[in-house]
């Protein structure tokens, strides 16, 4: 079935610093890709999004870059906050409405 | 612009007894899906529902677990008869368009707790 590969499950990295957190998926017809920032007892917040006819968007802090031939993903964080810290999802769509997540990346940054 | 809203926020039930989950979409959308959380897990589907109508149900447990989401009022996710397997985070998203891939806004989810 579909699914989406999520490394690494967690990381630590110096404030100021660069996160890269990367995912593959499997459906090839898979055209959106959502990333999500969970806060300890919150629900997800989007945070960047990225559709298949682009390779890179970009808002301020955050990239997400799309390799669609090898079927990755990867979301980038430039100069780490404290406050960047928390469990971070990517999606990717199947179908028109259905998303499949990944397992989560738990982002620590240290001060 | 309210985002998605659900309550309650934490809900605590005996093995048995009946869980009511609601929630309200944000303003202007017309799609709801619910998804459930496991600790350090990721979200599964459960359910997609338009108003009225229930689009795919293909996540939801067939025995115990509905949805429905009426012309007017929230989308309520009913869990009957909950067991302790059913302790999670369940979360509400919503989004405007249907037919191409469209965002989906969460919710700050319902947490259940079954003792």
């Amino acid at each position: 079935g579909e699914n989406v590969e999520q490394h690494p499950s967690t990381l630590s990295v110096q404030e100021g610093d660069s996160a890269v957190i990367k995912c593959t998926y499997s459906d090839s017809a898979s055209n959106y890709f959502p990333w999500y920032k969970q806060e300890l007892g919150k629900g997800p917040q989007l945070i960047i999004d990225i559709r298949s006819n682009v390779g890179e968007k970009k808002d301020q802090r955050i990239a997400v870059t799309l390799n669609k031939t090898a079927k990755h993903f990867s979301l980038h964080i430039t100069e780490t906050q404290p406050e960047d810290s928390a469990v971070y999802f990517c999606a990717a769509s199947i179908g028109t409405y259905k998303y499949i997540f990944g397992t989560g990346t738990r982002l620590k940054v240290l001060a | 612009n309210a985002g998605v809203m659900q309550n309650p926020r934490h809900l605590v039930r005996r093995r048995g007894q009946e869980a009511r989950l609601r929630c309200s979409p944000m303003k202007g959308h017309s799609h709801v899906y619910w998804y459930r959380q496991l600790p350090e897990e990721g979200l599964k589907f459960m359910v997609y529902l338009q108003k009225e109508n229930i689009i795919d149900e293909s996540g939801m447990p067939k025995e115990r677990f509905s949805a429905e989401f009426p012309k007017e009022g929230p989308s309520i996710l009913r869990i009957q008869q909950v067991v302790r397997g059913d302790s999670a985070a369940y979360f509400c998203a919503s989004s405007a368009l249907s037919g191409s891939t469209d965002t989906q806004y969460f919710g700050p989810g319902t947490r259940l707790t079954v003792l």
